[in-house]
């Protein structure tokens, strides 16, 4: 069964340190990969993907993602965390099951920073 | 391009009341998906639509249905309204199914 796991529902960082966001997936197929942002009453922000192409993919804010396929994991990076990353963060995969495209999403990881 | 909007932003409605929720996707874009956001529960996926037809379904009751239109909006419908159904309800469009969404700010149902 595919499914996505996000292995940290809380992580704190002080401002200017390093942002490490833990997902592992489980795929029968080669997936493709989100990381998503939502801010405090917002909808969700596409922050970046990985669709079998360079598999270190860089995305907005400074964030990127390494896909492992060794390790069935895509974790969510940030040299210098900045006050504005605090959020809840969702990692996603997209499969086909029976012919048709399904988005699964991860419980999400809510990011804290410390001034 | 101007990205997803959904209205109304918020609602309050009663128990056994019925409630519409619009969706109008990104230009261009012929897909669109709803999902129930809850504290509990997290992100659910309720339908997804494509070219005026449901291409996919979650696991809702009947109380729950959606429309597409030609011009690709969407709007999902909840009849007969119960409390456990108050939460932030998201759209998200996308060209195709196999291409990342972009969502939409929400509403916020509550229902009392």
């Amino acid at each position: 069964a595919q499914s996505v796991t996000q292995l940290d529902s809380h992580v704190s960082v002080s401002e200017g340190t390093p942002v490490l966001l833990r997902c592992n997936y489980s795929s029968s197929y080669s997936p493709s990969l989100f990381w998503y942002v939502q801010h405090p009453n917002k909808g969700l922000q596409l922050l970046l993907k990985y669709t079998s192409a360079a598999t270190l993919v860089k995305g907005i804010n400074g964030f990127e993602a390494e896909f492992k396929k060794s390790e069935t994991s895509f974790h969510l990076t940030k040299p210098s965390a900045h006050m504005s990353d605090a959020a809840e963060y969702f990692c996603v995969v997209s499969v086909i099951t029976s012919g048709t495209y399904k988005y699964i999403f991860g419980t999400g990881t809510r990011l804290k920073v410390l001034a | 391009k101007a990205g997803v909007t959904q209205t109304p932003r918020y609602l309050i409605k009663t128990r056994g009341q019925q409630v519409t929720l619009s969706c109008s996707p990104i230009s261009g874009h012929r897909s669109v998906s709803w999902y129930q956001q809850t504290p509990g529960q997290g992100l659910q996926f309720l339908f997804e639509y494509f070219s005026e037809t449901q291409r996919n379904k979650g696991n809702f009751p009947g109380r729950f249905s959606g429309r597409q239109f030609s011009n690709s909006r969407s709007e999902m419908n909840v009849s007969t309204l119960e409390l456990g159904d108050s939460a932030l309800y998201l759209c998200a469009s996308s060209a195709n199914e196999a291409y990342e969404q972009y969502f939409g700010p929400g509403t916020r149902l509550t229902v009392t």
